[in-house]
């Protein structure tokens, strides 16, 4: 473990149904991303939170919904997805500080397929 | 805009024999580098990193990687690959200790052959 834990390992979901990912940072980081990696693409980062501000939204379709209730809790609220958005979403979390000395920390992610 | 290059898909290597995967980089200011290596169906996980110092950085795994400012490169390599080093690794950078994200390189798959 990494102490980043994204639940459900694995999800399996139809177009029309309402789910959510969550991830739980165990590091006392003031951080937490959102990637999505999908087969034969970059990395794509989706959002960030610094101290539970939303700090980036690359564009992302609004049919996906962050929220961030603590500097623990991230959560993706998915609704109405496209098969297109079947893909592996990482969790990560940092401990953002002045000297740049930080990097990331990476759940296992969330295996999604949109059916 | 920061940007970071991983010009190889693939690399292929033979086991005992050492190997390098290619990382150049694009910053306005002073680079802050990273490696992160990805098992199948798993997270990232960190591998090492440049912020200052020594132009040649020891990491996990026997893996080092060097700084090279005027080429704007931070290679990664090893000196006898095992097969278990065969995964997708990621090159990453921020060009400033303000800047709350990391870019990440399209990543590159690592082949070691027994």
């Amino acid at each position: 473990e990494t102490g980043v834990t994204q639940t459900p390992r694995h999800l399996v979901m139809g177009m029309t149904n309402k789910k959510s990912l969550k991830c739980e940072q165990h590091l006392g980081h003031n951080a937490m991303y959102w990637y999505k990696q999908s087969a034969k693409k970059p990395l794509e980062l989706m959002f960030v939170y610094n101290f539970k501000e939303q700090t980036e939204n690359n564009s992302v379709p609004s049919r996906f919904s962050p929220e961030c209730p603590n500097s623990s809790h991230l959560f993706l609220h998915l609704h109405t997805l496209q098969p297109e958005d079947s893909a592996l979403y990482l969790c990560a979390s940092s401990q953002v500080s002045p000297t740049g000395d930080w990097g990331y920390t990476f759940g296992s992610g969330t295996r999604l397929t949109v059916v | 805009a920061q940007s970071v290059a991983q010009p190889e898909d693939q690399v292929n290597v033979a086991e005992g024999n050492p190997l390098t995967v290619k990382c150049t980089y694009s910053v306005s200011g002073n680079p802050y580098l990273f490696w992160y290596v990805q098992y199948p169906n798993r997270g990232l996980q960190f591998l090492l990193k440049y912020i200052t110092g020594d132009n040649l950085v020891k990491g996990s795994y026997g893996f080092e990687a060097e700084f090279n400012k005027s080429q704007t490169s931070f290679h990664l390599k090893k000196p006898s690959a095992l097969v278990s080093d065969s995964a997708l690794y990621f090159c990453a950078v921020r060009d400033s200790p303000r800047d709350d994200k990391i870019i990440f390189g399209k990543g590159t798959r690592l082949h070691i052959l027994p």
